[in-house]
């Protein structure tokens, strides 16, 4: 079974660099599509964007700016570096693959809090 | 984007109750590209239907899901104590992808 889990600092700073790592176990990740999803404390879950297995990516218009997606098939890993953060922005994030645009299979998250 | 409603924000029921969740979509969700998923605390989400109406592998029959265009709906026929948890819609068929605030259904 694919189990994917989610790696990185839980807090991070204000105007830095936001930077997660998922970790897929269970199977090879080729041929899919990557993607990060967000949920802030009280508010809904929020698309952050994808990577194909072509290394297209797309992004949430919102966020575009500063999203970086990238994937390293030899390592089944997957990473997300979001810049410039906020303390709006402290949420749980989730790392989600599937063999399109619907992300199958979750992790189970991991809380980042940006925080001077 | 679309911008998806779902209700009602809570459901109160008892094991064994039928429970019918709403998805409304400010407009037609292209090819029925909706699904639901299942999240329960400290628990990875577990998707649930696709398509609409199509369960996913190893989802019991008493979910199902229905509708079209702008109006959605999860059914589980018969409540399991397993099945109390937070559900969300979410549509695929258009950038950006978008999700439902969720329907918590606790038991009454």
């Amino acid at each position: 079974q694919v189990q994917l889990q989610e790696s990185g600092p839980g807090l991070v700073k204000p105007s830095e660099t936001l930077s997660l790592t998922c970790t897929v176990s269970g199977g090879a990740i080729s041929n899919y599509y990557w993607t990060w999803i967000r949920q802030p404390p009280g508010k809904r879950l929020e698309w952050i964007g994808n990577i194909d297995y072509t290394g297209s990516t797309n992004y949430n218009p919102s966020l575009k700016s500063r999203v970086t997606i990238s994937v390293d098939t030899s390592k089944n890993q997957f990473s997300l570096k979001l810049g410039s953060v906020t303390a709006a922005e402290t949420a749980v994030y989730y790392c989600a693959i599937g063999a399109g645009w619907l992300p199958d299979y979750w992790g189970q998250g991991t809380l980042v809090t940006v925080s001077s | 984007e679309i911008v998806l409603t779902q209700s009602p924000g809570t459901l109160s029921l008892s094991p064994g109750e039928r429970a019918t969740l709403s998805c409304r979509a400010s407009q037609s969700v292209r090819s029925s590209y909706l699904a639901w998923y299942q999240r329960k605390p400290g628990q990875a989400p577990r998707i649930l239907i696709y398509g609409a109406s199509s369960r996913a592998t190893g989802i019991p029959d008493r979910f199902s899901g229905s509708g079209s265009g702008t109006d959605f709906t999860l059914t589980i026929s018969r409540l399991e104590p397993e099945d109390f948890a937070v559900y969300y819609c979410q549509q695929y068929g258009s950038s950006p992808l978008t999700f439902g605030g969720g329907t918590k259904v606790e038991i009454k």
